[in-house]
This record gives C-alpha cells, sequence and structure tokens, in this order.
C-alpha cells in the first residue's frame, strides 16, 4: 500500500521570506501523480500545485513550487515571499495512475504558521 | 459550477441516532470519494464510486456506515447507530475520468454527543 509521510507537524515562517515542507512517500509503482492541498481554517481543500510522475520538471505555480525527486521519493513544496494568507494547513498527497479514476492518498497535514 | 455540494455543513446528534451525509458532486465528474477528517488519524479514504460502482469500500471503519450513489449526481454517507467516536469532518470529492485532480466539497462536520 502506498503511504505519505510529513514530517513536520508545525512550521512557522516570517512574512515576505521563504519555506519549505518535506513531504516523503512509498510506492512500487512507477506511474502516479503528486499534490499539495492547502486547508484553510475555513476547513476548504484548495489544490496548490501538482506534479506527474513522469515528468521531470518540476512544477510551478506563481509563488508555489516543488522538489521532485522520484528516486528518493520526495516532493517537497517551497513557497516564496509567505504571505499572511498562506497560514494553513498544508497536505501532500498521492494518487496512483490508473486506467479509471483512483483515490488521492494523504500525509497527516504540515500546519504552517505566516508571522507579521 | 457550483462545485461539489454537501449537506448539512453542520449535524449535532445524539449516540444512537442515524446520521445520513449527502454529497452532489460536479456535473460529468463520474468518480465520487468519501473522506474522513480527524486531528487523530488524519484524512482517510472511506469510500469511492467510479460510474456509480462502489470501487473500494475498505476503509469503511464498521458495518455501521453505509454509503450509496443512486444516480451520477447524488450520494449519501449514513451512519446506524452513531457513536462520539464518529466525530468528524466528512468530505465529498469528486473527479472526471482520466482527470488528475479532486475536487473537495466544503466537508460536514459531525458531532455525536
Amino acid at each position: 500500500a502506498q503511504t505519505v509521510t510529513q514530517s513536520q507537524p508545525e512550521m512557522s515562517v516570517q512574512e515576505a521570506e521563504t519555506v519549505t515542507l518535506s513531504c516523503t512517500y512509498d510506492t512500487s509503482e512507477s506511474d502516479y501523480y503528486l499534490f499539495w492541498y492547502k486547508q484553510p481554517p475555513s476547513r476548504q481543500m484548495i489544490l496548490v500545485i501538482r506534479q506527474e510522475a513522469y515528468k521531470q520538471q518540476n512544477a510551478t505555480e506563481n509563488r508555489f513550487s516543488v522538489n521532485f525527486q522520484k528516486a528518493a521519493k520526495s516532493f517537497s513544496l517551497k513557497i516564496s515571499d509567505s504571505q499572511l494568507g498562506d497560514a494553513a494547513m498544508y497536505f501532500c498527497a498521492y494518487r496512483l495512475y490508473g486506467s479509471g479514476n483512483t483515490p488521492l492518498v494523504f500525509g497527516k497535514g504540515t500546519r504552517l504558521s505566516v508571522i507579521a | 459550477d457550483a462545485g461539489v455540494i454537501q449537506s448539512p455543513r453542520h449535524e449535532v446528534t445524539e449516540m444512537g441516532q442515524e446520521v445520513t451525509l449527502r454529497c452532489k458532486p460536479i456535473s460529468g465528474h463520474n468518480s465520487l470519494f468519501w473522506y474522513r477528517q480527524t486531528m487523530m488519524r488524519g484524512l482517510e479514504l472511506l469510500i469511492y464510486f467510479n460510474n456509480n460502482v462502489p470501487i473500494d469500500d475498505s476503509g469503511m471503519p464498521e458495518d455501521r456506515f453505509s454509503a450509496k450513489m443512486p444516480n451520477a449526481s447524488f450520494s449519501t454517507l449514513k451512519i446506524q447507530p452513531s457513536e462520539p467516536r464518529d466525530s468528524a469532518v466528512y468530505f465529498c470529492a469528486s473527479s472526471p475520468s482520466g482527470a488528475n485532480v479532486l475536487t473537495f466539497g466544503a466537508g460536514s462536520r459531525l458531532t455525536v454527543l
């Protein structure tokens, strides 16, 4: 079974600084997707960024970027120029590629605080 | 597009009562997923459907839990009888065929006293 591990239960960052959230996963498959979701206090799950495992290029979405290391099974999220609105729980997730839709497997999450 | 719609947003009930949570997926999405979120266990998959057919219900904790998807636009998650340890936020998510993204509803917060 696939597992996702987020080793940092809590992180904090100064406003305008950069922070990196860690994620590792375990799988024997070669085709899969990786995601970072944000959950603010409203509890809505918001997709931040996604990465296809077959792509070597790291995904980037504005201030958010990932460092995808397939051999190491590592998928970290970097947030640049942190803003107060970035404060939230961040979940790393894995999804197996399949002919039919498959579910997401989530890590336990990292709570990010942004200090003004 | 109204997104994935869940109801109720909040439910407070007493132990032993039946609870029904509802979900309307995004039109055209053919996969639907039920997750439970607790502080201790994080986000756990309970069950998911493809084309209204249950594919994997191994995450359903006990026989007290049941889920149905009678058509492409509606699903229910029922707990009978409810227990205090069922208190959690229950999320529904949907996905179109071949897509690599799930869209989540706002969640239903259940409190069982």
